[in-house]
């Protein structure tokens, strides 16, 4: 059974801490996101990473960024985590054809106090 | 950037078939038509995708217009568990796969 499995389901920290969100997928995928997702704004694009060491900024890509050492890891980093990242974040994988589905974590809750 | 747009929500009758809209005017040729959905407190799911034909799978079908600006995702029998909110997505050139708000799916028993 495919999986992609996010490091915690709920995370609360303190503004101002650096936050580590970890994904990882074993698929062998070549595409990895990041996505937050928040109440009437459905999922926007934070990050995107198609390769080991490459990175793409999606639509929100400010106050986060990303680390892919690992083909199967890819991390999101809240260098200094504020009240408005409080959100629900989302990772997904996918391969690189466009005639393929991704496949999403479960999420990790993130509270910013 | 690529966009779709759909009607934030719908109701169905259990056991009726759901028509789910959703309009990608800015649709290129080789963009291809994704849906999937979300069930409360988990991560969207797939359920099916094309690119010109329509398709069919265990879960759905997709019926997409001959312009391809528009398709409609089709459930032929609601049931309760279907309830969910439904994402159509773009999945473009650049490997993105783009989100809209979705549309809320209300099955009524």
């Amino acid at each position: 059974d495919v999986k992609v499995t996010q490091s915690s389901r709920y995370l609360v920290k303190r503004t101002g801490e650096k936050v580590f969100l970890e994904c990882v997928q074993d698929m062998d995928h070549e595409n990895m996101f990041w996505y937050r997702q928040d109440p009437g704004l459905g999922l926007r694009l934070i990050y995107f990473s198609y390769d080991v060491k490459m990175k793409e900024k999606g639509d929100i890509p400010e106050g986060y960024s990303v680390s892919r050492e690992k083909k199967e890891r890819f991390s999101l980093i809240l260098e200094s985590a504020s009240t408005n990242q409080t959100s629900m974040y989302l990772c997904a994988s996918s391969g690189q054809s466009l005639n393929t589905e991704a496949f999403f974590g479960q999420g990790t809750r993130l509270t910013v106090v | 950037d690529a966009k779709t747009t759909q009607p934030n929500s719908m109701e169905s009758n259990e056991e009726e078939p759901v028509h789910l809209p959703c309009n990608h005017s800015t649709i290129s040729g080789t963009d291809y038509i994704h849906w999937y959905r979300q069930l409360p407190s988990q991560g969207p799911e797939y359920v099916i995708h094309g690119l010109t034909s329509n398709v069919n799978n265990r879960m759905a079908s997709l019926a997409i217009a001959e312009d391809r600006k528009s398709s409609t995702l089709i459930l032929h029998r609601a049931t309760l568990r279907d309830a969910a909110v439904y994402y159509c997505i773009l999945r473009v050139t650049g490997n993105q796969f783009y989100f809209g708000t979705g549309t809320s799916l209300t099955v009524i028993p």
